[in-house]
C-alpha cells in the first residue's frame, strides 16, 4: 500500500464555491501529479511538479491551479466550481527518474451541483 | 485517437476461470509498459512493469506478456477470484520525456461471478 493520501474522498458542492483538494505523500518523492478521470475513460494528466516551487500544466486543459510549497504536499484548487468540473481527481507521486513507478492516492470524487 | 487501446472493454467470468486481457499501443519509443488494477472508487495499483526488452513478467496469479515488434501486450489472470473484479489498465511510459509521461488505456472492466 502506497503512502499517499487524498482528502476529502467525496465532495458534493454547489456551483461557484472555491474548493481545495488535498494530496500528501510520505515517501519523500520529488515528482507529483494530478490526474482527472471520468467513468470508463482514461486518466488525463492535468498538473505535475518536479519538486518544491515547480508546477506545470499537463496535457488536459484545466481551470484548476496547484502549488508545491512542501515536498510532501501538492494541493489542487478550483476558485469557482462548475458542474463541468464533476469528475474523479487522482493524485500520484514518483521518484526522480523518468521511468519510476507512480503511486496513486485513493482519489477524490467531486460532484458540483 | 488514443495511443493505447484495450480489449475487451468488459468481461465477465466465473470464479476459478482464467482470462486474458489485451493491449495494443502505438507509443514509440517507450521505456516500459505497466499494468494497473483499479478497484471502483480507488486509485490504480501497479501489477507489473516491463521494459521493452522483457517478454513476460509474473506477479502471483498475474502474468504479463509483451511483443514489442507487434506493439501488443496481454495480461493473463489465472484461477480468478472474486477480488479480481476491477478495471485493468494498460499504461505506456514514454521514453522521450524527462517527466516519464504515461499514456493510459481506458481499461478492461473485469467482473468475476461466484
Amino acid at each position: 500500500e502506497a503512502d499517499i493520501y487524498q482528502t476529502p474522498r467525496y465532495l458534493v458542492i454547489g456551483t461557484g464555491k472555491k474548493i481545495t483538494l488535498e494530496c500528501s505523500q510520505t515517501m519523500g518523492h520529488d515528482k507529483m501529479y494530478w490526474y482527472q478521470q471520468d467513468p470508463g475513460m482514461e486518466l488525463h494528466l492535468i498538473h505535475y511538479s518536479y519538486g518544491v516551487n515547480s508546477t506545470e500544466k499537463g496535457d488536459l486543459s484545466s481551470e484548476s491551479t496547484v502549488s508545491r510549497i512542501r515536498t510532501e504536499h501538492f494541493p489542487l484548487t478550483l476558485e469557482s466550481a462548475r458542474p463541468s468540473h464533476t469528475s474523479q481527481y487522482l493524485c500520484a507521486s514518483s521518484e526522480g527518474t523518468s521511468t519510476s513507478e507512480q503511486y496513486f492516492g485513493p482519489g477524490t470524487r467531486l460532484t458540483v451541483t | 485517437k488514443n495511443q493505447v487501446e484495450q480489449s475487451p472493454q468488459s468481461l465477465i467470468i466465473l470464479e476459478g476461470k482464467n482470462c486474458t486481457l489485451q493491449c495494443n499501443y502505438t507509443v514509440s519509443p517507450f521505456s516500459n509498459l505497466r499494468w494497473y488494477k483499479q478497484d471502483t472508487g480507488r486509485g490504480p495499483v501497479s501489477l507489473t512493469i516491463m521494459t521493452f526488452s522483457e517478454n513476460t513478467k509474473s506477479n502471483g496469479r498475474y502474468t504479463a506478456t509483451l511483443d514489442a515488434d507487434t506493439k501488443q501486450s496481454s495480461l493473463h489472470i489465472t484461477a480468478s477470484q472474486l477480488s479480481d473484479s476491477a478495471s485493468y489498465i494498460c499504461v505506456i511510459c514514454d521514453r522521450g520525456s524527462t517527466l516519464g509521461r504515461l499514456y493510459f488505456g481506458r481499461g478492461t472492466q473485469l467482473t468475476v461471478w461466484p
